[in-house]
């Protein structure tokens, strides 16, 4: 079945600066990519997501990339703000049904 | 519109006993997924649910079942709850496109503690 692989699982970044967070997926047949935010104490919320028909996809602050051919799709958060603090999981669907497999997340911490 | 809402919140058993976990979804959505979380772990998929019946079910054993009602709430149940079984249910609703993936949307969820 499919696995999910992310990297790194904590980091820590200056206000301003950018951060990246990269996932790998194992199953071929996986063609859909969400990533969620999950704030202390609350629900996972959709940030972004990105279909296997497209390479990369934006939304102010936030991208999404993916590599097919190498099984791989990261975020990137530019000029970061504290209010980015958070744990990010990158999720990838399962070949049959509306079912997700979740990577273990990233804690990243914005420094003010 | 209101989004997805589960009940309890909060929940306390012991060892051995029975739980039942409640989920409404978001308004328009018909299928519903379970979601265990561990401490500091990603969700894992417990089962799906989808025109009253279970369409699929991750590896979870059978002490772990539910229900989906013709108003697409659902619940979860537990029986012969073990320490391990504590985690946050997350319940996650999504309409079914029949071609493609949609977002899930995630309850606030319940947390479960076993003692």
């Amino acid at each position: 079945g499919e696995n999910v692989e992310q990297h790194p699982s904590t980091l820590s970044v200056q206000e301003g600066d950018s951060a990246v967070i990269k996932c790998t997926y194992s199953d071929s047949a996986s063609n859909y990519f969400p990533w969620y935010k999950q704030e202390l104490g609350k629900r996972p919320q959709l940030i972004i997501d990105i279909r296997s028909n497209v390479g990369e996809k934006k939304d102010q602050r936030i991208a999404v990339t993916l590599n097919k051919t190498a099984k791989h799709f990261s975020l990137h958060i530019t000029e970061t703000q504290p209010e980015d603090s958070a744990v990010y999981f990158c999720a990838a669907s399962t070949p049959y049904g509306q079912n997700f497999v979740f990577g273990p997340g990233t804690r990243l911490s914005v420094l003010p | 519109d209101a989004g997805v809402t589960q009940s309890p919140t909060h929940l306390i058993k012991t060892r051995g006993q029975q739980v039942t976990l409640r989920c409404s979804p978001k308004s328009g959505h018909d299928t519903v997924s379970w979601y265990q979380q561990a401490l500091g772990q990603g969700p894992q998929f417990i089962f799906q649910y989808y025109e009253e019946e279970e369409r699929q079910r991750g590896n979870f054993p059978d002490r772990f079942s539910g229900h989906q009602f013709p108003n697409y709430s659902s619940e979860l149940n537990v029986n012969a709850l073990l320490l391990g079984d504590s985690a946050l249910y997350l319940c996650a609703s999504s309409l079914d496109t029949g071609d493609y993936n949609s977002p899930l949307h995630f309850g606030n969820g319940t947390r479960l503690t076993v003692t």
